[in-house]
């Protein structure tokens, strides 16, 4: 099946600093990828719908500065958490879908931020 | 997006069969009937999607009432390995359709 890679898997970082996360999609390109946050023992909860070439679409409470994407190309989108503070430790997932099929979402393995 | 309702949690013996319920009663006839399952710190990992007819793939079935409003999952012989937490989710066909989690069922698989 089709493989979503998620880098890095954890990352620790010091509260002010930004900090990167990568999605790829590995054996297929995807026009449209998702970002999720999830917080322990939550469901997850859609951030922003990430769009190859033109801007992100950010869902409703969601700070298109603080977290910024980038898809530049049809297998890599990139989340940036910018300024991080303790409150935007959590669990990020992202999911991609194949272009120009309709089927099943793929999912990353996700990058569990914790900000000190 | 419509949204969907599942009983918060599960039990089941190992080796037996586990159905799992959900209600969408508000779904739309362009939105599929998607099952996700996450164990513990991953992702989420595809089980089933279906439109209006009954599924079945390698993992589990799918049955979906003649109008739509509900859906059963079908572990046929649940393992250890099942317990985790079961995502229904509704999706809008095309491509960009988004996939929005409710809370899901956790199901406790038990020797």
């Amino acid at each position: 099946g089709a493989v979503v890679s998620q880098h890095p898997s954890w990352v620790i970082c010091k509260s002010g600093t930004s900090v990167k996360i990568e999605c790829r999609s590995l054996d297929f390109q995807a026009t449209t990828m998702f970002w999720y946050r999830q917080f322990p023992k939550q469901s997850l909860m859609l951030m922003a719908t990430s769009n190859e070439g033109s801007k992100a679409t950010y869902e409703q409470g969601v700070e298109k500065d603080k977290f910024l994407i980038n898809h530049a190309s049809l297998t890599l989108s990139t989340l940036t958490v910018t300024s991080a503070h303790p409150e935007d430790s959590s669990f990020y997932i992202c999911s991609a879908t194949r272009t120009g099929r309709n089927e099943k979402l793929f999912f990353g393995s996700g990058t569990q931020l914790s900000v000190l | 997006d419509a949204k969907t309702t599942q009983p918060p949690s599960m039990d089941c013996a190992e080796g037996r069969a586990a159905n799992l319920p959900c209600n969408h009663s508000t779904i739309s006839g362009n939105e599929y009937v998607y099952w996700y399952r996450q164990i513990h710190s991953q992702g989420p990992q595809y089980i089933i999607h279906g439109l209006k007819n009954n599924e079945t793939n390698e993992m589990a079935s799918l049955i979906i009432t003649e109008d739509r409003k509900s859906s059963t999952l079908i572990l046929p012989h649940a393992t250890l390995r099942d317990t985790a937490v079961y995502y229904c989710i509704v999706r809008v066909r095309g491509n960009t359709g988004k996939l929005i989690f409710g809370q899901g069922t956790t199901l406790q698989v038990k020797p």
